[in-house]
């Protein structure tokens, strides 16, 4: 069946460094890919999602590119802020599955001074 | 800002006890998702709905969990029979449509069963 998975459990990193988490998933059919982010105490809620016409989504300052031939949709940012502190989330949602997300484990991202 | 309701967001019961949670999905969206999520964040996908039609849902084979969209009424979630293990956070989310489309979850009822 379809999976996502994140290897990361936890990322620590300083301010102003450079962020990458990653997700690589397995779909039968080309999926819609997501990442979602949860801050402490709040709603998951969309940070990025894939287009169709592979086109780069950028959001907050993050960026991911979906490749198809690595079945990858890792996150970036370039520079980490303390409020990019949070659970991230990479998501797929195929085309046949009635719009069922399925979730990676998270990656907890925590940004230090 | 997400607009899908969930009451009550903490919600203590005994085991065995009946334990109800109610989702108000954002205006105008058709699809509902129920998920729980577990002391290690990871997402368990439950049921969906479009209208009050069910899409999917896990084999609850254990039957303790029931799920229903009634027109005009809050989406619920209830478990007839609490168990320990079922102690998590129970998000609703709801979309306009399904596929490559945001999902907008609430957030959530906390479930305590002692």
């Amino acid at each position: 069946g379809d999976s996502v998975t994140q290897t990361e459990g936890l990322v620590t990193l300083t301010e102003g460094l450079p962020v990458m988490l990653n997700c690589t998933y397995q779909s039968t059919y080309s999926p819609f890919l997501f990442w979602y982010v949860q801050h402490l105490n709040e709603a998951p809620k969309l940070l990025l999602k894939s287009f169709t016409d592979n086109k780069r989504p950028e959001h907050q300052g993050f960026h991911a590119t979906l490749h198809k031939s690595s079945s990858s949709f890792h996150l970036q940012k370039s520079s980490a802020q303390l409020s990019d502190s949070a659970l991230y989330y990479c998501a797929l949602s195929d085309r046949c599955n009635q719009g069922k997300l399925i979730f990676g484990q998270g990656t907890k991202l925590s940004i230090k001074p | 800002n997400s607009k899908v309701i969930q009451t009550p967001r903490y919600l203590v019961k005994g085991q065995g006890q009946k334990a109800k949670m109610r989702c108000i999905p954002e205006k105008g969206h058709p699809v509902v998702f129920w998920y729980q999520q577990n002391k290690n964040n990871e997402f368990k996908f439950l049921i969906n709905f479009q209208n009050q039609e069910v899409l999917q849902q896990i084999d609850m084979t254990e039957k303790r969990f029931s799920a229903e969209c009634p027109s005009n009424s809050p989406c619920s979630l209830e478990i007839q029979s609490s168990e320990a293990g079922d102690s998590a956070l129970y998000l609703c989310a709801s979309s306009r449509r399904t596929g490559n489309t945001e999902v907008f979850f609430g957030k959530g009822t906390r479930l305590t069963v002692v």
